[in-house]
């Protein structure tokens, strides 16, 4: 059984700090690999989408990489600001079938 | 550009209550899903539907029934409520069942409290 973990749980960062956001997957025979953002009281918000052979893909201040024989992601947020702060959630699409399997998030705060 | 609209945004039941969950997308999407999210499990899939008529056991199915009327519509159906389903509730849509390149949308969730 597919698990995604996501740590760490909770991130407290000053505004303008560059950050990495970590995912690790058990089962590396993935099909894509998306970050999803959730503002609190909302629903989820798709920011990037990783096909299984792709190494990375960028938005705006926005990198993410996979790295499927290790099991990994991160997203990277460069110059964070106030408006970044939400919960990051990573998601894996298996080869098999249509389920996600997504991690519990990340709660990021950036400061001020 | 409305999306995936759920409906109601808040709902308190009493144990043994039933209710049904609404979700409408506009984006003439194929599949639809439903969701749940509970503090330390994540958001887990409870059915979904990857096409018109068809629909399909997620992870955790029991307790709930659903329904695809149409192509736009997915309802979610609590036939007899238990605490243990007090949670967020979301209603999701892709344009096909293996996302690959499109993306999946997501509505903003409906809050079940069962007392």
């Amino acid at each position: 059984k597919q698990e995604v973990t996501q740590i760490p749980a909770a991130l407290s960062v000053p505004e303008g700090e560059n950050l990495v956001l970590n995912c690790s997957f058990t089962d590396s025979a993935i099909y894509n690999l998306q970050w999803f953002r959730q503002d609190p009281g909302k629903g989820l918000t798709s920011l990037l989408l990783i096909q299984s052979s792709q190494r990375e893909q960028t938005s705006g201040r926005l990198n993410a990489s996979l790295d499927k024989s290790s099991g990994r992601s991160t997203l990277y947020i460069a110059a964070s600001q106030p408006g970044d702060s939400a919960t990051y959630l990573c998601a894996v699409q298996e080869t098999s079938g249509s389920r996600l399997t997504f991690g519990e998030g990340t709660q990021l705060t950036v400061n001020p | 550009n409305a999306g995936v609209t759920q409906t109601p945004k808040f709902q308190v039941l009493k144990t043994g209550q039933s209710m049904t969950l609404q979700c409408a997308q506009d984006m003439n999407h194929n599949s639809m899903y439903w969701y749940r999210q509970d503090p330390g499990m994540g958001l887990r899939l409870i059915y979904y539907s990857a096409s018109e008529g068809t629909t399909d056991k997620g992870e955790v199915p029991n307790g709930y029934n659903v329904s695809r009327l149409n192509k736009r519509e997915f309802s979610l159906r609590l036939e007899s409520a238990a605490p243990s389903q007090t949670s967020v509730y979301f209603c999701a849509s892709s344009v096909r069942a293996t996302v690959g390149r499109n993306t999946i949308y997501f509505g903003e969730g409906s809050w079940l409290t069962v007392v």
